[in-house]
């Protein structure tokens, strides 16, 4: 199957600073991608879908401005988390839908995650 | 508003136990419904895919089946391994603009030894 590579999968920083997740698809052309946050024991929320060459689509509650999305290629799609806080850590997800196909028949693939720890 | 439910939300069964996992889901007009599993800490490993047009699908071990019009579906493992336990997602995909999933609550399964 196709394969979404997330660098880096674990990150450790200190509050106020920024992070930077980026999501690759390695063998395929993803139109758009996802990025999904999780807490502890808990399921995948969306945060926002990204399209190729264009503005993010945030779901509501997500603060745009804190959660920085650009999807510069159709490769590529980075996650920014600007002046990050404790409350910030969690478990980030990304996931691409390849392009082409019947649009709503394509599959999901997913990153391997990154975990955030803001200390 | 779209809401995805699994039942249990955890399970322990002896190894060789075949199980259904459930997935229920509020608005049927569904484009297709993805099983996942994560192992924890990890990232989601994709299972099966069914179409809406779909009834089932299978991958070795793995049975999946859609019922659109009651708003279910389940994961069927037969003969589960110690290898089986992890987390297992079920996500629906909707239409409109964005095409997006939404993801069940999780069925957290431990296969004892």
């Amino acid at each position: 199957g196709a394969v979404v590579s997330q660098h880096p999968s674990w990150v450790i920083c200190k509050s106020g600073t920024s992070v930077k997740i980026e999501c690759r698809s390695l063998d395929f052309q993803a139109t758009t991608m996802f990025w999904y946050r999780q807490f502890p024991k808990q399921s995948l929320m969306l945060m926002a879908t990204s399209n190729e060459g264009s503005k993010a689509t945030y779901e509501q509650g997500v603060e745009k401005d804190k959660f920085l999305i650009n999807h510069a290629s159709l490769t590529l799609s980075t996650l920014t988390v600007t002046s990050a806080h404790p409350e910030d850590s969690s478990f980030y997800i990304c996931s691409a839908r390849v392009r082409g196909g019947t649009k709503g028949n394509t599959e999901a693939f997913f990153g391997q995650g990154t975990r955030l720890t803001v200390v | 508003k779209q809401e995805v439910t699994q039942i249990p939300a955890a399970l322990s069964v002896p190894e060789g136990e075949n199980l259904v996992l459930n997935c229920s889901f509020t608005d049927s007009a569904i484009y297709n419904l993805q099983w996942f599993r994560q192992d924890p800490g990890k990232g989601l490993t994709s299972l099966l895919l069914i179409q809406s047009s779909q009834r089932e699908q299978t991958s070795g071990r793995l049975n999946a089946s859609l019922d659109k019009s009651s708003g279910r579906s389940t994961l069927y493992i037969a003969a589960s391994q110690p290898g089986d336990s992890a987390t297992y997602l079920c996500a629906v995909r909707y239409g409109g603009a964005t095409n997006k999933l939404i993801f069940g609550t999780g069925t957290l399964l431990a296969v004892q030894p």
